[in-house]
């Protein structure tokens, strides 16, 4: 069974960079699309990016100026990088399996959710 | 970006009851439509994916239909966890989008 589990601060001050990182565990990092998506509090959900296994990223152009997701295959984790922050970024952030076989590129695995607050 | 609107937005709903969700895109993705479910403080769970294929482990009196634009997802009849907020995804073109959501509450 597939497993994702996130890690970080749970605050960031207004301005700073959001840092997460994003441990798999139970299924391999090849031939994935690996992804960040949050959620505002008592909101909806905004995908944020991905990053494929190859490396190559792709990210919400309503985030991409601030945006860096990596990978480090070796240890089985992703991370993401958010830039400049506001409150506006206050959100539970989730990482999540999409499966690069299929095409209708559903997140089929997802980690528990870190709550991220900006706040000073 | 290919917008994604559920309807409705809320419903209430009594055990054994037979719900339905709609989900419109703002253009067609063909089949690639995926469906959610969401309880309070935890992750989404996958519970349809491609339009019509049930996720592994998801009770069968989960369906979902459609093609192009318009989407639904049927619950045939409510048990008591089922009580919780339903999204649809498109996975069509990045950026990769939401509906919504759908919050289903016990009558």
């Amino acid at each position: 069974q597939v497993q994702l589990q996130e890690s970080g601060p749970g605050l960031v001050k207004p301005s700073e960079t959001l840092s997460l990182t994003c441990t798999v565990s139970g299924g391999p990092i090849s031939g994935n699309y690996w992804s960040w998506i949050r959620q505002p509090p008592g909101k909806g959900l905004e995908w944020i990016g991905y990053i494929y296994y190859s490396g190559t990223t792709n990210y919400n152009p309503s985030l991409k100026s601030r945006v860096t997701i990596s990978l480090d295959a070796s240890k089985n984790r992703f991370s993401l990088k958010l830039r400049s922050v506001t409150a506006a970024d206050t959100a539970v952030y989730y990482c999540a399996r999409v499966v690069g076989a299929r095409p209708s590129r559903e997140f089929d695995f997802w980690g528990q959710g870190t709550l991220v607050a900006v706040s000073s | 970006d290919i917008q994604m609107t559920q309807s409705p937005s809320s419903l209430s709903a009594s055990v054994g009851d037979r719900v339905t969700i709609t989900c419109r895109a703002s253009q067609s993705i063909s089949s690639y439509l995926n469906w959610y479910q969401q309880k309070p403080g935890k992750a989404p769970n996958l519970l349809i994916y491609d339009t019509s294929s049930l996720q592994s482990g998801v009770p069968s009196r989960f369906s979902g239909s459609g093609s192009g634009t318009e989407f639904t997802l049927t619950v045939s009849s409510l048990q008591p966890e089922d009580f919780a907020t339903y999204y649809c995804q498109q996975g069509y073109s990045t950026p990769w989008t939401f509906g919504q959501g759908s919050k289903v509450e016990i009558k």
